[in-house]
This record gives structure tokens, sequence and C-alpha cells, in this order.
């Protein structure tokens, strides 16, 4: 079965480098969740985007943005790296009125 | 205010036996989901079991079973005769709201345990 596919696995990159992180969901699964998790912590919600519109914003910096495209995929960017970026960076999916969340395998980000 | 919470920081058990980890939740919605996860030292994160608030029966899935005490806000994980690949950290989430395209998942701070030979 099709799971959720990240890329790219591991990211190492300087500070104040920007960094693309890219989520493709299950196909049709129309909803989309961008999660950090920082070492040793929960994961902790960024942003969701539901039929290609933001849809929930959580602790999400300035710094960073993010998008879902017609194909469903999403993007999330991030620049001006800083240290405290380095994390593992979740995408998770879910079909509308589904109870299910599927997460991807997760992108590590190193900023060094 | 914390909405998960998991007491349990660190737990031992020895391979075969059973083990509950606690989580413990906070919400005036009337209808949510909870879910734990597994997430083993590669990182990815995996599905367990999940819990509706109407459900009426505990959910069970192979050697994972839920525990829900709806009253007391608590859907604690138990996992019956435990087996080495089982050492991981575990996670307790909650979607709030029945279903939705739009209610993301909260986590706890999860419990990190190690299954002893």
């Amino acid at each position: 079965a099709a799971g959720v596919i990240q890329s790219p696995r591991h990211l190492i990159k300087e500070k104040r480098e920007t960094a693309t992180l890219k989520c493709y969901p299950i196909p049709r699964h129309d909803t989309v969740y961008w999660y950090q998790q920082g070492p040793g912590q929960d994961p902790q919600f960024l942003i969701s985007f539901y039929e290609k519109m933001q849809s929930d914003k959580g602790s999400i910096p300035d710094r960073f943005s993010a998008q879902q495209f017609s194909d469903y995929h999403s993007e999330l960017n991030m620049s001006s790296l800083e240290l405290g970026d380095s994390a593992l960076y979740f995408c998770a999916c879910s079909i509308g009125e589904n109870y299910g969340y599927t997460f991807g395998s997760g992108t590590r980000l190193t900023v060094v | 205010a914390q909405k998960i919470t998991q007491t349990q920081p660190g737990m031992f058990v020895q391979e075969k036996e059973a083990v509950t980890l606690d989580c413990t939740y906070d919400t005036s919605d009337p209808s949510y989901g909870l879910f734990w996860y597994k997430q083993p030292s590669s990182g990815e994160m995996i599905f367990l079991i999940y819990q509706g608030s109407y459900d009426q029966q505990n959910a069970t899935e192979g050697r994972y079973s839920l525990n829900f005490q709806k009253a007391r806000k608590s859907a604690n994980l138990v996992i019956s005769a435990s087996q080495l690949g089982d050492s991981a950290m575990y996670f307790c989430a909650m979607r709030e709201g029945y279903g939705g395209a739009t209610n993301k998942l909260i986590f706890g701070t999860g419990t990190l345990l190690a299954v002893q030979p």
C-alpha cells in the first residue's frame, strides 16, 4: 500500500541557509499536517492544509512557510535556519472524515 | 493547559510480561479521538490503536488494548506479552472534534519503554 513519502530523509544545512522539505501524501488524502519534533521532545504541530488551503496554524516560526499544491503534495520552506531548527520534521495525512492519520518517515534536519 | 498527560517518562518491563502505559487527557469537546503511536529509535511514527469518544467498547489491536475510562479521562495503553521489539517511545495523542479535515493531533510527552530479556 502506498504510504506518505517525505524527501529528503536527511538534510544538513548551515545557519542562515534555506531548506525545502517535501511531502507526498497517500492518494486521495486531502489533508496534510506538518509537525516538528526536537530531540527528546513530542511532535509539535506546525501547520495543516485541506484542499490546498491552509486550514490551521500552530507554532510555526515566521521564517517558515508552507503550501499544498494541486497534486496535494506539500512543501515546507524554511529560511534563515537556526541551530534550534534541528529536528525531525513529519508530514502526516488524512482523509476528511477518516479517523486515521498516516505519518511519513520524517526528514531529519541538522543545522550546523 | 496540557491536554495530554503522560506521567511516566520511562518504564521497564520483562519480556513476555504485560505493561500499562498511562495517558490522561483534558477536553471540553464531547467528540474526540484518542490515539497511540509507537516511535522506535529509527524515528518513524507507527500507529497502534484508536479509541473514539463515543465507542462503547475498549479498542483492541492484537497485543495492544486501550483501557478507556471516559469519566476519569484516561486512555491507558496495555501491551500484553511484551517483546524485545516493543522497546520504543510511545505517544498518546488526541484529536478534538469528530473526523474533520482540519483537526490536528495533539501529543503527550511520551513514555520510553524498555523491554528487558
